[in-house]
């Protein structure tokens, strides 16, 4: 079945550090591929998708490109804040159902 | 409703007994989803439905949890004789379209934080 794999945390960082948190996937078909975060006390809410291959979606100053070749979903961003502190994890979607990742943990410090 | 709304936000219950947890979705989505985070871990798919129906219900744990739709809208995830390991928090998501559309974004509720003592 389709499945997703991300880096392991937790992750601190320091503010201003750049971030990048690894995401492949396996998928029997051609699926959209997201960036949820949860940030503390608060519910699940899309960071960003793509839906093709080569897509590259952003948001927030985050960026990530859809890597059919590799199968890959990276997230980066160059400048991280106190306030990107959260949970964030991959997912995808191939017809109907939404396949997360574990989560990773991400702690900036001032 | 704005958004997707769980009641209640927290429940505490006693082993063995039976919970029922609420999900409205956002009014006109059609596709709704239960997911379950335990404390450490990511998210775990129960079920999904499209409209009244559940075609995929692959994800349920066991035959003490159960879930329905009513009206195309509201759906409730009972957990019969519960036990400690159902400790979790349960999410609800929905989205606009039916299954095969791949690029509708899924909103989540803020989940029902459930233990069991």
């Amino acid at each position: 079945g389709d499945s997703v794999t991300q880096m392991e945390g937790p992750v601190t960082l320091s503010e201003e550090a750049f971030l990048t948190i690894n995401c492949t996937y396996t998928a029997t078909g051609y699926p959209s591929l997201f960036w949820y975060v949860q940030y503390p006390g608060e519910g699940l809410q899309l960071l960003l998708k793509a839906t093709k291959a080569d897509d590259k979606g952003s948001n927030k100053g985050f960026e990530a490109t859809y890597r059919k070749e590799t199968t890959s979903f990276h997230l980066e961003k160059g400048s991280v804040q106190v306030s990107d502190s959260a949970v964030y994890f991959c997912a995808l979607i191939d017809d109907y159902k939404l396949s997360f990742g574990a989560g990773t943990t991400v702690t900036v410090r001032a | 409703g704005a958004g997707v709304s769980q009641s209640p936000s927290n429940k505490v219950t006693e082993k063995g007994k039976d919970v029922e947890l609420r999900c409205d979705p956002i009014s006109g989505h059609t596709a709704l989803y239960w997911y379950r985070q335990s404390l450490g871990q990511g998210l775990e798919f129960l079920i999904y439905f499209q409209g009244n129906s559940a075609p995929d219900k692959s994800g349920l744990p066991s035959d003490r949890f159960s879930a329905e739709r009513t009206g195309g809208s509201v759906s409730t995830l009972t957990i019969q004789r519960t036990q400690q390991e159902d400790s979790a928090v349960y999410l609800c998501a929905s989205s606009r379209g039916p299954a095969g559309i791949q690029n509708t974004e899924a909103f989540f509720g803020q989940g029902t934080r459930l233990t069991v003592v």
